[in-house]
């Protein structure tokens, strides 16, 4: 069964300060990775997704994620934050061949100060 | 123009009773699910359905019956609702038969609060 880790449960950054997220995902196939933003009060949307090519993968507000298949890792990183950028971050894995099911991790909440 | 949506946003009810919550999506999808998000905000999955037809049934208590009157519309039904059942419940839906590359679009929550 495939499962989803975020290890930083809350982090606190400061404006301009460069972000990078944790995630780790246990499958040992081909998977899908997705990372979506949960803004207080809102709905998930999806930031970016990797399904195979360039590991590199960038998405919507300036974020980008890393895939890298050895470590089983597909942090999401930003150069800069903004506050607008504080919200709760889902690493998500859809493994191919699985039962269709998109695992979500236990979530990392960001804050950005002013 | 909402894509998905849920009603209501939010529900304060009682032990025993029984609920409804509704889905219904604009977006021409053909899959639609539904999430439950607990109090530490882990998501995981209940139910999914393929043009009205049930994909996906994890481990959720008899008491929890999802309806789909339609492809657009994904309603969830809970009965004699219990304390542990105070979640918030998100809907979505994929286009295509929920294949693992299909990209999940959520509703807004519906915060239910059981006393």
């Amino acid at each position: 069964a495939q499962s989803v880790s975020q290890h930083n449960h809350h982090v606190i950054l400061s404006e301009a300060a460069s972000l990078e997220l944790g995630c780790n995902y246990s499958y040992g196939g081909t998977v899908n990775l997705f990372w979506y933003v949960q803004y207080p009060g809102q709905h998930l949307q999806l930031l970016l997704k990797y399904f195979s090519g360039d590991p590199l993968v960038k998405g919507i507000k300036g974020f980008e994620a890393e895939f890298i298949k050895s470590k089983f890792s597909f942090n999401l990183r930003k150069p800069s934050v903004q506050w607008s950028d504080t919200a709760e971050y889902f690493c998500a894995v859809n493994a191919q061949g699985s039962a269709r099911q998109l695992t979500f991790g236990s979530g990392t909440q960001l804050t950005v100060l002013p | 123009d909402t894509a998905v949506s849920q009603t209501p946003k939010y529900l304060v009810t009682q032990m025993g009773n029984d609920k409804s919550i509704k889905c219904e999506q604009n977006l021409g999808h053909d899959t639609m699910y539904w999430y439950k998000q607990d109090s530490k905000k882990f998501l995981k999955i209940m139910f999914s359905y393929n043009n009205k037809e049930l994909i996906i049934n994890e481990t959720v208590p008899n008491r929890f019956s999802p309806k789909s009157p339609d492809k657009a519309h994904l309603n969830l039904h809970i009965n004699s609702l219990e304390l542990g059942d105070s979640a918030v419940y998100f809907c979505a839906s994929s286009h295509g038969v929920g294949g693992p590359r299909e990209t999940q679009y959520f509703g807004p929550g519906t915060r239910l609060l059981v006393l």
